[in-house]
């Protein structure tokens, strides 16, 4: 079965330094998708960046990157430069393209950025 | 800009009442999908659809039923609304290759 599992519940970060948000999965089928999103407060989910598993390079989208391992399955967040307003819940997931596009998600990570 | 539009910010519903959750996307995506979100529990999949009229159970579809007649449009039920299903509730509409987006999401509270 596909799982996606975030092992780090909270993280802290110093402004402007960078941060490794953790996020491995599990699947069977070669053709998949991961994606991470980004809630603050607000409860909104906003859409950071998406890697497909054919995808030869790494995502990058401004100051996310996506640290794709396929052979590991895992697809680690880098946030370069940490903001204030980087302070939110982050959540990984993937979409199954063989399972009519079915999204899962993991249990998320809540970053704290300090001043 | 893409865009996915929930019907109500928050919501307010009485016990027994049937309860109707819009959600509109207008990037012609396949896939769309409710989720709700609860503290602790994290997103729970309700129902997704792939097409027009086509829909699957996610984990948790007890007491929700959707409709999807229009590709832009995928609708959530609830039948008989209870306690329990106080929540956040998430539509999202996908498609392979692409990016999956959510909407604003629909806090509600059944009293």
């Amino acid at each position: 079965a596909q799982k996606i599992t975030q092992t780090q519940p909270g993280m802290f970060v110093q402004e402007k330094e960078a941060v490794t948000l953790d996020c491995t999965y599990d699947t069977s089928d070669p053709s998949y998708g991961l994606f991470w999103y980004k809630q603050p407060s607000s409860g909104e989910m906003i859409f950071l960046i998406y890697q497909g598993s054919y995808d030869q390079q790494n995502a990058t989208e401004g100051r996310y990157s996506l640290n794709f391992q396929k052979a590991r399955k895992s697809a680690n967040l880098v946030i370069s430069a940490s903001q204030l307003g980087d302070s939110a819940m982050y959540f990984c997931a993937m979409r199954d393209n063989n399972q009519g596009g079915k999204l899962i998600f993991g249990q998320g990570t809540e970053l704290s950025v300090k001043p | 800009d893409v865009k996915v539009t929930q019907s109500s910010r928050y919501l307010v519903k009485r016990t027994g009442e049937k309860v109707f959750l819009e959600c509109v996307q207008d990037m012609d995506h396949e896939n769309m999908f409710w989720y709700r979100q609860d503290p602790g529990l994290g997103l729970r999949l309700i129902y997704f659809s792939y097409d027009v009229k086509m829909k699957e159970k996610g984990d948790i579809p007890e007491g929700y039923s959707v409709s999807r007649e229009k590709k832009e449009r995928f609708s959530l039920i609830l039948e008989s609304a209870s306690t329990n299903q106080t929540s956040m509730y998430l539509c999202a509409s996908s498609e392979e290759g692409r990016g999956a987006f959510f909407g604003q999401g629909t806090r509600l509270t059944v009293v």
